[in-house]
C-alpha cells in the first residue's frame, strides 16, 4: 500500500541554523509533491507544490527537492526563526487523482 | 490567509445529537473537501465534491453525509453524534488547472468533543 514517511520526532533547532525535513514515499508514483504549514488546532496551509520533473524549487527563505529515484524530498528552511515552529506536512498526489495523501509531519521546534 | 471559513471552530455536543459542520469558501472553487484529523496523525479524506450536486465518499469510511447545493458552500452532517466522532473535522478547496487543482486551501477547522 502507498506509505508517506515523515520523522516522528521532532526537530529541534537554533534560530539562524538551516532546518531540513526529510519525507520518504513507497508504493507511490507521485506527479506533484506539496508541503504545507500546521499550527496547533489550525488547519495546513499551503507552502510550495514541485512537480516530478523538477529537481528543486525555491520560494524566499524556503527550498524543497524532489528526487524521484529516491522516492524522497526534502525541505529546507534557511535562517530559522522562532516563528518557523510548525509541524510540516507532506503531501503527494498523481496525474490521475489530484487529491493529495498527506504524511503525518514532523513538528520543527525553532530555539532563540 | 485563504478565504475558506468553517464554523463553529469548538462544538461540544451530548450523544445522540444531530450536528452539521459549516464550510464556505469565497474563491469560487470547484471542487471542495473534507478531512478528519487526530492529534499527531495523518488528515483522512472522509468526502470530497468536483462540484455543485456531485459528491464522494473518501478513503476513510464516515458516517457522516455531505451535500453541495452552491459551489460555495460544503456543510457535513452528523444524524447521531457519538463519542467516537470526537476529531478535528477540517474542510478545503482547490481550483482547476493542473497545478491548481492539486493546491489545497484549508479552513480552520472545526474541534468537535462528543460526551
Amino acid at each position: 500500500s502507498q506509505k508517506i514517511e515523515q520523522n516522528s520526532e521532532a526537530l529541534n533547532i537554533q534560530e539562524g541554523k538551516t532546518a531540513t525535513l526529510t519525507c520518504n514515499y513507497t508504493n507511490y508514483s507521485p506527479a506533484y509533491l506539496q508541503w504545507y504549514r500546521q499550527d496547533p488546532g489550525r488547519g495546513p496551509v499551503f507552502l510550495l507544490l514541485i512537480r516530478e520533473n523538477e529537481k528543486e524549487k525555491r520560494k524566499e527563505r524556503l527550498k524543497v527537492t524532489f528526487d524521484t529515484t529516491l522516492k524522497q524530498s526534502l525541505f529546507h528552511i534557511t535562517a530559522s526563526q522562532p516563528a518557523d515552529s510548525a509541524t510540516y506536512l507532506c503531501a503527494l498526489s498523481s496525474g490521475g487523482s489530484y487529491i493529495p495523501t498527506f504524511g503525518r509531519g514532523t513538528s520543527l521546534i525553532v530555539h532563540p | 490567509e485563504a478565504d475558506i471559513y468553517q464554523t463553529p471552530r469548538y462544538l461540544v455536543i451530548g450523544t445522540g445529537k444531530k450536528i452539521t459542520l459549516e464550510c464556505s469558501q469565497t474563491m469560487g472553487h470547484d471542487k471542495m473537501y473534507w478531512y478528519q484529523q487526530d492529534p499527531g496523525m495523518e488528515l483522512h479524506l472522509i468526502h470530497y465534491s468536483y462540484g455543485v450536486n456531485s459528491t464522494e465518499k473518501g478513503d476513510l469510511s464516515s458516517e457522516s453525509t455531505v451535500s453541495r447545493i452552491r459551489t460555495e458552500h460544503f456543510p457535513l452532517t452528523l444524524e447521531s453524534a457519538r463519542p467516537s466522532h470526537t476529531s478535528q473535522y477540517l474542510c478545503a478547496s482547490s481550483g482547476t488547472g493542473d497545478l491548481a487543482k492539486n493546491i489545497q486551501y484549508f479552513g480552520a477547522g472545526t474541534r468537535l468533543s462528543v460526551l
